[in-house]
């Protein structure tokens, strides 16, 4: 079955512009979903689909898709925004979810 | 308000086995599909299991099928994940997710919209 990739690891100065990718076949026929996790708390969706942000997630979070490859942004990178960021999509071979490795963001 | 409340996880021995439930509220549960997710302590998030609306489609991640099982009571607003021969490596925080599957013309999305607070599964003996 696919995957979904992600790094590991990115950082951003506080302030700053950060983009975290997710990688994977599945990509070029499901959007992305993208969800935040801190310690300790539920998975929270942050961003979905072309342009689509939940309801009390700050528009600093924004997403797109290019080919097998979608990005989730935060432009102004806050102090309350470093955790674990996830993307997931189903496999449509098998229409099982896929979850990315996650990346774990640091604001510095 | 829209909720999702598990419950039902505790230690249980190597090989034994568990049943959790998640209790929805504040939206018509009969609409949308459902979803298991664990997270293992350190790791990230693993898909478990999921099940539409009706019950017609029900999907497992390759290593939970035939141990697991996933199963719904649209009537009492209840998701259920039965978990047997459960081993060490099960040990995790187990989530439920609302889960809204739709296509477009461009793409399918596929949205875990709503979670809950997870439940606490450590397999040990």
């Amino acid at each position: 079955s696919s995957e979904l990739t992600q790094d590991p690891a990115v950082s951003v100065a506080l302030g700053q512009t950060v983009r975290i990718t997710c990688q994977g076949d599945s990509l070029r026929s499901y959007s992305a979903s993208w969800y935040q996790v801190k310690p300790g708390q539920a998975p929270a969706l942050v961003f979905h689909g072309q342009n689509n942000r939940p309801s009390g997630i700050p528009d600093r979070f924004s997403g797109s898709t290019s080919g097998n490859t979608a990005s989730l942004t935060i432009t102004g990178a806050q102090a309350e925004d470093e955790a674990d960021y996830y993307c997931h999509a189903r496999d449509t071979t098998d229409n099982h979810v896929m979850f990315g490795g996650g990346t774990r963001l640091t604001v510095l | 308000e829209v909720q999702l409340v598990e419950s039902g996880g505790r230690l249980v021995r190597p090989g034994g086995s568990l049943r959790l439930s998640c209790a929805a509220s504040g939206f018509t549960f009969s609409n949308y599909g459902m979803a298991w997710v664990r997270q293992a302590p350190g790791k990230g998030l693993e898909w478990v299991s999921s099940i539409s609306s009706a019950s017609g489609y029900i999907y497992y991640a390759d290593s939970m099928r035939g141990r697991f099982t996933i199963s719904r009571d649209n009537a009492k607003n209840l998701l259920y994940l039965q978990m047997k021969s459960l081993r060490a490596e099960d040990t995790a925080v187990y989530f439920c997710a609302r889960d809204d599957v739709y296509c477009t013309s461009t793409a399918c999305h596929d949205v875990f919209d709503i979670w809950g607070q997870g439940t606490m599964v450590t397999v040990s003996s």
